[in-house]
């Protein structure tokens, strides 16, 4: 089984509606991430959290919001979705520094595919 | 502010052949960088990193070479093989937030 897992792989929707990303994960990780990537950008930070009762903007969060349900969950809601939001939406987790020797590495999702029409 | 850049979108290079992937960044906190690979439809997955007490990291066919003057980093795949082709992305680190910059990614392709 995948320790990091989103739902859905695939969205479709049209402008104004309100859309949820689920990210799930089985690493134990305190730490988890949004990001988005748009072509020829590379991935972008969406918001982050360091457990269930931090939650920290990243470089692009306006028009999201986050939950973090439970340290194995992190959700992203796009309130009113608009087509510039049509993108690869990337959940990652990681462990805090000097918890192992992989503390940097962020393991990734296998990402959403969003389209707003 | 921390910022990445691989300036090149796309690279071709023939199988058993040597693959060199280039980064340029400013401002690193710690020089500190790794690299991540994805193919279509997954996430990245993690290659493999450099710190800055190191010029050199070598994981198998994968070598990462770190030129802290220069501020350019450049990971070797020899030989490379098919089953690399994919988007290669750098990636420097903000330790206090663990927060990633990507560079933009270079589209790998090793042609049989």
């Amino acid at each position: 089984d995948a320790d990091v897992t989103q739902t859905p792989r695939n969205r479709i929707t049209k402008t104004g509606k309100r859309i949820m990303l689920e990210c799930s994960q089985t690493k134990g990780h305190d730490r988890m991430y949004w990001y988005r990537q748009d072509p020829g950008l590379g991935l972008q930070l969406i918001y982050y959290s360091f457990d269930v009762k931090d939650i920290n903007k990243g470089e692009i969060s306006d028009g999201y919001s986050v939950s973090r349900q439970a340290q194995a969950k992190f959700s992203l809601s796009l309130e009113s979705a608009i087509p510039n939001q049509t993108a690869l939406y990337f959940c990652a987790t990681s462990d805090p520094p000097g918890t192992s020797e992989s503390t940097d590495t962020q393991y990734f999702g296998p990402g959403t595919r969003l389209t707003v029409l | 502010d921390q910022q990445v850049k691989q300036n090149s979108p796309s690279l071709s290079v023939q199988e058993g052949r040597i693959s060199i992937l280039n980064c340029d960044y400013t401002n690193s906190m710690f020089d500190y960088f790794l690299w991540y690979k994805k193919y279509p439809a997954e996430g990245p997955t993690f290659l493999i990193s450099i710190s800055s007490i190191k010029d050199k990291n070598e994981d198998g066919r994968f070598t990462v070479f770190l030129n802290k003057s220069a501020k350019h980093l450049s990971l070797h795949i020899v030989p490379s093989q098919p089953g690399d082709s994919a988007v290669y992305f750098c990636a420097d680190i903000n330790i206090n937030t663990g927060k990633l910059i990507f560079g933009q990614g270079t589209t790998l392709q090793v042609k049989p």
